[in-house]
């Protein structure tokens, strides 16, 4: 079952923070997160694993509640390079990696 | 590096024509994905594979099939096209975090 992200959308001015949500009805190895600008492939932001771990970008944090099977993630300070369409994709044991509905932001000056 | 490659860009389908799109990547990576994305939609999985010779539905997999012979290859074959399979279709390879292609946008007419 897909994962549900909220909010569906959000308008910042540069500087404001943001948080998106993302939870699952499985239990999950691991949640990913992307940003995606029109006419483009996904970018990678942030992989968190069962356990704990976490990799991904410097300026982005996020969150993983394993019992739960919910994540977050927090954008601070924002800029108007962080405009775009975020997901959550969530990965199963075994590689099934689906994604959220997305989430769409906008940064505005 | 290339990463992942596919082919063709663009392509124009007759309803009722076959394709296929090919995708290959040179990291050796053992799990592969295809995605289709609708205008403004998400990322829908239409199927997946963990390693050279196994394959696994995502979660539209009708109308589709796939073949896994090579770690490198993975291509997706649409048989019969409709005008509902009118999409971009991405391709991904995944080592902790999923290597995107450049994404194929497909019309069916």
């Amino acid at each position: 079952q897909q994962p549900v992200q909220s909010p569906q959308a959000v308008i910042l001015r540069e500087g404001e923070d943001a948080v998106i949500n993302c939870s699952s009805s499985k239990a999950l190895y691991s949640v990913h997160w992307y940003r995606q600008k029109h006419g483009e492939a996904p970018v990678f932001l942030m992989i968190l694993l069962k356990g704990g771990e976490q990799k991904g970008h410097d300026k982005i944090s996020a969150s993983f509640n394993e019992k739960k099977q919910q994540s977050s993630l927090y954008l601070t300070a924002s800029q108007l390079s962080y405009s775009g369409t975020y997901f959550c994709g969530t990965e199963t044991p075994g590689g099934k990696l689906i994604f959220g509905q997305g989430t769409e932001l906008s940064v505005k000056p | 590096n290339a990463g992942v490659t596919q082919t063709p860009k663009f392509r124009i389908l007759k309803i009722g024509q076959s394709m296929t799109l090919q995708c290959t990547q040179d990291m050796n990576h053992n799990y592969m994905y295809w995605y289709r994305q609708d205008p403004g939609m998400g990322l829908k999985l239409i199927y997946y594979s963990v390693g050279a010779g196994i394959t696994d539905k995502g979660e539209v997999p009708n109308g589709y099939n796939v073949s896994r012979s090579t770690t490198e290859d993975f291509p997706l074959r649409l048989e019969l096209a409709a005008p509902s399979q009118t999409s971009v279709y991405f391709c991904a390879s995944m080592y902790e975090k999923l290597f995107f292609g450049s994404g194929t946008q497909l019309s069916v007419l």
